[in-house]
């Protein structure tokens, strides 16, 4: 099946420093998918990646989806308070089903 | 819109007891699967289904029965819990044969003593 491995595991950021987590894949991505997770609550979808190279923006929040490396990263511009919780990367194999997720990074930003 | 809800949100059971968590979504999602949360372990994918009548085992199934008789609703049951299936359980949804995101319900937190 295939693996997802995050990092960092957990990373504290002072309020308006920048933060990238980055996702790698044991196996070739079919899509790449991010979530955020606030405490105690279920997953917001953030972004998709399908294709090598592609690169996708959301007010603050950059994903980058780097095929021939199989990993992508998120990149957050000058953090605030909102951006707490946990990040979790997400992806499916070739079938489509079976969507498994990275061990997640959790964010604390220090206001 | 509720999207996928999930009932209940807490739950303690005694080792051997036996509990249905439930799942409902009101978006004509062909696809739907539960997860298991663990500390420091991410998500794990417990069963999963592609539309009423056909189910499928994920990563982590022994434990686990499901089923699928209408669109909406996709039960997981515990027959004899123990306490290594204390954990979030999440209930997610998706149109099928696409490359759609999932929707997440707002996860069962299961205790087992």
């Amino acid at each position: 099946s295939q693996e997802l491995e995050q990092s960092p595991q957990s990373l504290i950021v002072q309020e308006g420093k920048n933060l990238t987590i980055n996702c790698t894949s044991s196996k070739t991505l079919y899509g790449l998918y991010w979530y955020k997770q606030k405490y105690g609550e279920g997953l917001i979808f953030l972004m998709m990646l399908q294709k090598g190279g592609e690169e996708k923006s959301h007010e603050k929040i950059t994903a980058k989806l780097d095929e021939k490396k199989q990993q992508s990263s998120l990149h957050i511009t000058a953090s605030q308070p909102s951006h707490a919780g946990i990040y979790l990367c997400g992806s499916h194999g070739a079938a489509g089903n079976k969507l498994t997720f990275g061990g997640g990074t959790r964010v604390l930003v220090k206001p | 819109n509720a999207g996928v809800t999930q009932t209940p949100k807490f739950q303690v059971l005694k080792t051997g007891q036996s509990m249905t968590l439930q799942c409902a979504q009101d978006m004509n999602h062909e696809y739907m699967s539960w997860y298991r949360q663990d500390p420091g372990m991410g998500l794990r994918l417990i069963h999963y289904s592609v539309g009423a009548g056909i189910t499928d085992q994920g990563e982590v199934p022994n434990g686990y029965n499901v089923s699928r008789s209408t669109t909406e609703d996709f039960p997981l049951r515990l027959l004899s819990a123990a306490p290594s299936q204390t954990s979030v359980y999440f209930c997610a949804s998706r149109i099928q044969g696409s490359n759609s995101p999932l929707h997440f319900g707002n996860g069962t937190r299961l205790t087992v003593t």
